[in-house]
């Protein structure tokens, strides 16, 4: 069974770091891109970064660009995102997606709630 | 970047009726259009990809069509259970973009 379990989310003070984590089986990891998306309560989906199979192609929607970093260890079929100068409109649920095309996978998201 | 706008934002219809969706692409994305279904607390869940193609075990009642950079999905006649949230997103570059997203109410 294909299956993405992220974690990492929690309370994060406006302006600190925090890293997400997704572990993914079920597929043959390094053979797909990978993304983040993320849904703020009540809002819509919102694409936030993509990393290729071999992390030669990486992009980033530009509400996070220069903030977040999208990585990949394909040794351990893990995905990441570290995201610092955290501020109050990041807050959201974080799903990790396997390939984002016509064949793809979400994860059950991980909650990041930044708020003083 | 591939701009999606979907419309209607909201809709209201009978159950039975015919429900259609657009979503229009800023430049020419080929056929590489999702739609999804969204349920309160739930992943969002694939239904059409690659504009029409329908995902398996997905009803029949829903269909999607287009190419280029306008969109349509339908729903032939709409059902209770299909209360939720509809999205398009698109494919056609490594940065995706999603459609602000539609809430379908039955009236």
């Amino acid at each position: 069974e294909v299956q993405l379990v992220e974690s990492g989310g929690g309370l994060a003070q406006p302006g600190r770091s925090l890293r997400l984590s997704c572990v993914a089986s079920g597929f043959t990891f390094d053979n797909y891109a990978m993304h983040w998306v993320r849904q703020a309560p009540g809002k819509g989906l919102e694409w936030v970064a993509g990393i290729s199979w071999n992390s030669g192609y990486i992009d980033y929607a530009d509400s996070v660009k220069g903030r977040f970093t999208i990585s990949r260890d394909n040794a351990k079929n893990s995905l990441y995102l570290q995201m610092s100068s955290l501020k109050t409109e990041d807050t959201a649920l974080y799903y990790c997606v396997k390939d984002l095309s016509a064949d793809n996978v979400w994860g059950q998201g991980t909650l990041v709630t930044v708020s003083s | 970047d591939f701009q999606l706008t979907q419309s209607p934002s909201s809709l209201s219809a009978f159950v039975g009726d015919r429900v259609t969706i657009t979503c229009q692409a800023s430049q020419d994305i080929s056929i590489y259009l999702n739609w999804y279904q969204q349920k309160p607390g739930k992943a969002p869940k694939l239904l059409i990809s690659d504009a029409s193609n329908l995902e398996s075990g997905v009803p029949s009642r829903f269909s999607g069509s287009g190419s280029g950079t306008d969109f349509t999905f339908t729903i032939s006649s709409l059902q209770p259970e299909d209360i939720a949230t509809y999205y398009c997103q698109q494919y056609a570059s490594l940065l995706r973009t999603f459609g602000g997203g539609t809430k379908v109410e039955i009236k």
